[in-house]
C-alpha cells in the first residue's frame, strides 16, 4: 500500500478555494486515492476516491496526474465547519484486505 | 441503524483490568475494521472481518487484544490487562464489501487506562 506525504497544517478564510497536495511517490498499479475528513469526536469520514485524472463529487473535486506520484483534494469556498483533519491514503484493490494505511493528515484551519 | 454505532463512547479502565468494547456495523455490511487512533495521530489497523472470519488480524498490538464477530454482524474489541499505553481512541468501520471505497466509521470509543 502507498505510503503517503502531505503538509502537517493549513490555513485558509472562509469563501477561499483550499488545495492540498498528496506526495505518493511508489503508488502501486492497483492502489487508489482515497480522501477522508475528520472533525475532533468524531470517525473519519470518505470524501472522494479517484485512480487517475480527475473526480468531482458534491464535495470536493480530485486530481490526479497521469504518473500518480501525487494527487491534490480541491475544496471549493470553504466554510467554518471545513476545518477538519484531511486524510489522503492509497488503498489497494488487491486480494481480501481492504484495510487503509492512514499518515497524520493535514490540519484545515479556516478562519473568518 | 443508520450509521455505525459503538459503545461506550468513554470508557476509563483501571491498569490491568479487562475491557469489552462493541461494535454495531451498519446492517448488511460484510467488511467490518477496527482501529486505533492515539491522539494526534491517524488512526492504525488493527483487524479486519469479512461476515464473520476474521480475515487480517496483523495490526493486533498483542496477544492481549482480540477481536470477534461471531454471527457476522456486531463485532466486540476486547483488551485484558489494560495497560496505560492502550489509552487511546478505538474506531470501527464497515463497509458493504471489502472493495468498497467507503468505510462508514463510528464515533469512536475513547479508552482511558489510568
Amino acid at each position: 500500500l502507498a505510503k503517503t506525504t502531505q503538509p502537517i497544517s493549513m490555513d485558509s478564510y472562509e469563501g477561499q478555494e483550499v488545495n492540498i497536495t498528496c506526495s505518493h511517490n511508489n503508488i502501486a498499479t492497483n492502489d487508489y486515492i482515497t480522501w477522508y475528513q475528520q472533525f475532533p469526536s468524531q470517525g473519519p469520514r470518505f470524501i472522494i476516491q479517484g485512480y487517475k485524472t480527475k473526480v468531482t463529487n458534491e464535495v470536493a473535486s480530485l486530481f490526479i496526474p497521469a504518473d500518480r506520484k501525487s494527487s491534490t483534494l480541491s475544496l471549493p469556498r470553504v466554510s467554518l465547519s471545513d476545518t477538519a483533519v484531511y486524510y489522503c491514503l492509497g488503498r489497494s484493490n488487491a486480494g481480501n484486505n481492504r484495510k487503509l494505511i492512514w499518515g497524520l493528515g493535514t490540519s484545515l484551519a479556516v478562519n473568518p | 441503524g443508520a450509521g455505525v454505532s459503538q459503545s461506550p463512547r468513554y470508557k476509563v479502565a483501571k491498569r490491568g483490568q479487562d475491557v469489552a468494547l462493541r461494535c454495531d456495523p451498519i446492517s448488511g455490511h460484510v467488511s467490518l475494521f477496527w482501529y486505533q487512533q492515539a491522539l494526534g495521530q491517524g488512526p492504525e489497523f488493527l483487524t479486519y472481518f469479512q461476515n464473520e472470519a476474521q480475515l487480517d488480524k496483523s495490526g493486533l498490538p498483542s496477544d492481549r487484544f482480540f477481536a470477534e464477530r461471531p454471527e457476522g454482524s456486531v463485532s466486540t474489541l476486547k483488551i485484558q490487562r489494560t495497560q496505560q499505553e492502550d489509552s487511546a481512541v478505538y474506531l470501527c468501520a464497515s463497509s458493504q464489501q471489502g472493495g468498497d471505497p467507503e468505510a462508514f466509521f463510528g464515533q469512536g470509543t475513547r479508552l482511558t487506562v489510568v
